[in-house]
């Protein structure tokens, strides 16, 4: 069964500090892996998508990390801020099908 | 500006109601999904479409019907509603392309409180 595994489930963080998220997947075959990022009260949207030959991707202060081989996928925070306080969800992708399963995510608390 | 809209933000129902959540796209997307959230369950899914009138069951399809007769609209609805139904439930969208994964677009959400 495919399944999705994010680490830690919770973490805290004083503003400005940095922070690594991280993400294990079982999906095969693999694709992608998208990440999101859901506000307290809003639905999930998407940060960035990494495809099976990409390693690294920046968006902004974000930058995702991709290892197809072990399947792993980080998300680095840089010089967090307090908007930053949100839930970041990892989604891979493969296989024929459009169905997205959501990891349960990791809950960032930033504060000042 | 790409919109999914829910019918409602709030909704409080009696157990034993029939109950239906609604949601519209316009973003002509194939896709639509319904969602349904907890604490520390992350977001779990409970029925998929990729078609008008095509549907598959998610991971939680049990208590759960869907409906989609128009490409736009997707219609989740509970037949007799539970407490253990007391939930977020979110509907999203995504085009089909070529490749998987399709970026979701998401809905405000519908906070379900079955009393």
């Amino acid at each position: 069964k495919n399944q999705v595994e994010q680490s830690p489930q919770s973490l805290i963080i004083l503003e400005g500090k940095n922070c690594t998220l991280q993400c294990n997947y079982t999906v095969s075959p693999f694709s992608n892996l998208r990440w999101y990022k859901q506000d307290t009260g809003r639905g999930p949207v998407s940060l960035t998508i990494m495809t099976f030959s990409e390693n690294t991707k920046s968006n902004g202060r974000y930058t995702a990390t991709l290892d197809a081989d072990t399947k792993q996928s980080s998300l680095h925070i840089t010089a967090s801020q307090l908007s930053d306080s949100a839930s970041y969800i990892c989604v891979p992708g493969g296989g024929a099908t459009n169905k997205l399963i959501f990891g349960t995510g990791t809950l960032l608390a930033v504060q000042p | 500006d790409v919109k999914v809209t829910q019918s409602s933000r709030y909704l409080v129902k009696r157990t034993g109601e029939k109950v239906f959540l609604e949601c519209v796209q316009d973003m002509d997307h194939e896709n639509m999904f319904w969602y349904r959230q907890d604490p520390g369950l992350g977001l779990r899914l409970i029925y998929f479409s990729y078609d008008v009138k095509m549907k598959e069951k998610g991971d939680i399809p049990e208590g759960y019907s869907v409906s989609r007769e128009k490409k736009e609209r997707f219609s989740l609805i509970l037949e007799s509603a539970s407490t253990n139904q007391t939930s977020m439930y979110l509907c999203a969208s995504s085009a089909s392309s070529g490749t998987v994964n399709t970026e979701a677009f998401f809905g405000q959400g519908t906070r379900l409180t079955v009393v």
